[in-house]
């Protein structure tokens, strides 16, 4: 089945560090979708991506789609406390079924 | 948008025994999802809630353990089953809203414990 890995797992900065995480998946997307669940919260919806090779961005928060669509990422620039989070990508495959990576934990240090 | 509510939002339960969670969508949605996060993990997809018939169950969960009601197009129940400390999780219900682009829209979730 559609297996999509995510890394790194955990990631601790230094506020006003950048931050990436990156999301593969096995098989092509029709589609990927990011989400942030803060501490002790549930997922929240950010953006998603369709076309091959899109990217998006929202303030500090830059999103891209490979050109493969088998591939994204999520970078954030000059990390505030703010961001602190689980940050998921999930995948929609032909089946139109979400899968969804293992997330990313995001600390960062004031 | 959606405002979907859950109801408990957290319980502790003895092993055996049965708990029913609810859903409660503030308006109408087509797709209800049952989701499942175990502690420090990922969100993993129980089953489709189908309003009018029988969910829609992914590879690995069956409907006597997890039986889901559906019974309108803003209410949704999922029951975990004669519960083990393995069903220890939170249990998310999440829906997609009509003219959205397909993003899910998650309840704050209902965190369960099994002694």
């Amino acid at each position: 089945g559609q297996q999509v890995m995510q890394i790194p797992q955990y990631q601790h900065v230094q506020e006003g560090e950048d931050f990436t995480t990156y999301c593969n998946s096995s098989t092509t997307l029709s589609n990927i979708q990011w989400y942030k669940q803060r501490p002790g919260g549930h997922p929240v919806f950010l953006i998603q991506l369709v076309k091959s090779g899109e990217v998006k961005k929202q303030k500090r928060l830059t999103f891209q789609f490979g050109e493969a669509k088998k591939n994204s990422s999520l970078h954030i620039t000059a990390t505030q406390t703010t961001d602190v989070g689980t940050y998921f990508c999930a995948g929609k495959g032909s089946n139109y079924k979400l899968t969804f990576g293992k997330g990313t934990l995001l600390t960062v240090n004031p | 948008s959606a405002v979907i509510s859950q109801k408990p939002s957290r319980d502790i339960c003895q092993r055996g025994t049965s708990l029913t969670i609810q859903c409660q969508v503030d308006s109408q949605v087509t797709m209800m999802f049952w989701y499942r996060q175990q502690p420090g993990q990922s969100l993993t997809l129980i089953a489709t809630a189908n309003q009018g018939s029988e969910a829609t169950y992914e590879s690995g969960f069956v409907i006597d353990k997890f039986p889901i009601s559906r019974p309108n197009l803003t209410f949704s129940t999922l029951t975990v089953s004669n519960m083990s400390p393995e069903d220890s999780s939170i249990y998310l219900c999440s829906v997609v809203v009509g003219g959205s682009t397909g993003e899910l829209f998650f309840g704050e979730g209902s965190r369960l414990t099994v002694l």
